[in-house]
């Protein structure tokens, strides 16, 4: 299972942590990722971080802004966002990696970007 | 980046029949794609990964194929449980992408 949680609404510029605890596999064997969705984009891919967080990676439209970060031991991965932007409204999903696909996915947390 | 585009932007089918759904790369991808469900409200799930293989629990007449740059998604015996839009992801690249999402309606 994976549980997002830390959505909200924030203002424009404001700052928001995401957390995602999974349970029921081996956590520390798995690269996480974090990918957004709403209504008019679909499916967005935002940032990917592997078993050990020595390789991380986040979409253009994040990088500077969003910084993902990961506790085996406590078995969650994060994503610390900072200015944030009317565009980064969406539900944020928790994403399992396996050998590229992304087989399991968090229920998300929704995070609304408004003034 | 590779682009991924997906056609028909949305498909209605009667019951029993046969959705194709069609997802074309900017890029040679191999065999690297996969293929989701999402329905409102819930989480998306994966149904195809490698382009032509089934994940745990999918079945049979769900299938998935093609390679380098083309590739479809076939649901047979269409049923109102299918109802979803339907997502196509390379993982060859980064940034990783998706396609823009296949809407499937019952008619």
């Amino acid at each position: 299972q994976l549980a997002e949680s830390g959505g909200g609404l924030v203002k424009p510029g404001g700052s928001l942590r995401l957390s995602c605890g999974a349970s029921g596999f081996t956590f520390s064997n798995y690269p996480m990722n974090w990918v957004r969705q709403t209504p008019e984009k679909g499916l967005e891919w935002v940032s990917f971080i592997d078993s050990g967080s020595k390789y991380i990676y986040y979409a253009d439209s994040v990088r500077g802004r969003f910084t993902v970060s990961r506790d085996n031991a406590k078995n969650s991965v994060y994503l610390q966002m900072n200015n944030l932007r009317a565009e980064d409204t969406a539900v944020y999903h928790c994403v399992r990696e396996e050998v590229g696909s992304f087989d399991f996915w968090g229920q998300g947390t929704l995070v609304s970007v408004s003034s | 980046e590779v682009v991924m585009t997906q056609s028909p932007v949305t498909l209605s089918v009667s019951p029993g029949e046969t959705a194709t759904l069609s997802c074309r790369a900017s890029h040679r991808i191999f065999s690297n794609l996969a293929w989701y469900q999402h329905k409102p409200g819930q989480a998306p799930r994966l149904l195809i990964y490698a382009a032509s293989i089934r994940a745990t629990g999918i079945p049979g007449r769900i299938y998935g194929g093609g390679s380098e740059t083309e590739f479809t998604l076939t649901i047979t015996n269409v049923q109102s449980e299918d109802v979803a839009i339907y997502y196509c992801h390379q993982y060859t690249e980064w940034p990783r992408t998706f396609g823009q999402g296949t809407r499937l309606d019952i008619k």
